[in-house]
């Protein structure tokens, strides 16, 4: 499975969209990007996964490059709530993800 | 509402003493898994199990055993043989009819020595 690379941390103003980076230059035909948030001692949130298309639901939207070696999480208008560990996984058919240490992000009033 | 149950949420451990972690769901879901987290890492995969009575070892199973006798119910079992139990454990479950659908979470054990 191939590994991402994201930033240690990030702030971002309460109201302002948030966006996150997340590098995954080795990924492969077949392996989708997932979007996961952790709140300090609660498990992971599901937000968002997509395979190369540009993806939207209520909570965020994932734009995927065209060459698909990176991607952007966006929170659109970001709130305090929004402060958490942020992961992005690239997972294929044999769903084992491979959990680095996130970006964490922190909304700010 | 639908979810996934992980039981207790604090539990204490004294040395040599075996524990169990539970972990429900009624989402109907095939696969179910187990993880660590250690302060500041990632998660990292103990044991999962895609169908009924069938379970693999992910990467740090040494110490650890799990069950799955119901589609419900997977739960593990922290042994003395794990010399360094104390850690949040994490269950998570899916769906695996469609490949890429997202594996969800429960809230979590946090487990410590006493």
């Amino acid at each position: 499975d191939a590994k991402t690379t994201q930033p240690t941390s990030m702030d971002c103003a309460e109201g302002r969209a948030a966006n996150l980076p997340c590098n995954h230059s080795t990924i492969s035909g077949n392996e989708y990007v997932y979007w996961y948030r952790q709140i300090h001692s609660q498990g992971p949130q599901y937000i968002i996964h997509g395979l190369k298309n540009n993806e939207t639901n209520e909570m965020a939207s994932l734009i995927i490059t065209e060459d698909r070696k990176s991607s952007t999480l966006i929170l659109p208008h970001a709130t305090l709530r929004d402060t958490a560990v942020y992961y992005c996984i690239v997972a294929g058919n044999n769903r084992k993800l491979i959990w680095g240490l996130g970006t964490s992000l922190a909304v700010n009033p | 509402d639908g979810g996934i149950t992980q039981s207790p949420k604090y539990l204490f451990r004294k040395e040599g003493q075996n524990v169990t972690l539970s972990c429900e769901q009624n989402l109907n879901h095939d696969a179910m898994y187990w993880y660590r987290q250690d302060p500041g890492q990632g998660l990292r995969l103990i044991y999962y199990s895609q169908i009924v009575n069938d379970f693999q070892k992910g990467d740090i199973a040494e110490g650890y055993s799990v069950s799955r006798e119901k589609k419900e119910s997977f739960p593990l079992t922290v042994t003395s043989a794990q010399k360094n139990p104390t850690a949040f454990y994490l269950c998570a479950s899916r769906v695996t009819g469609n490949s890429n659908q997202p594996q969800h979470f429960g809230d979590g054990t946090r487990l410590s020595i006493l």
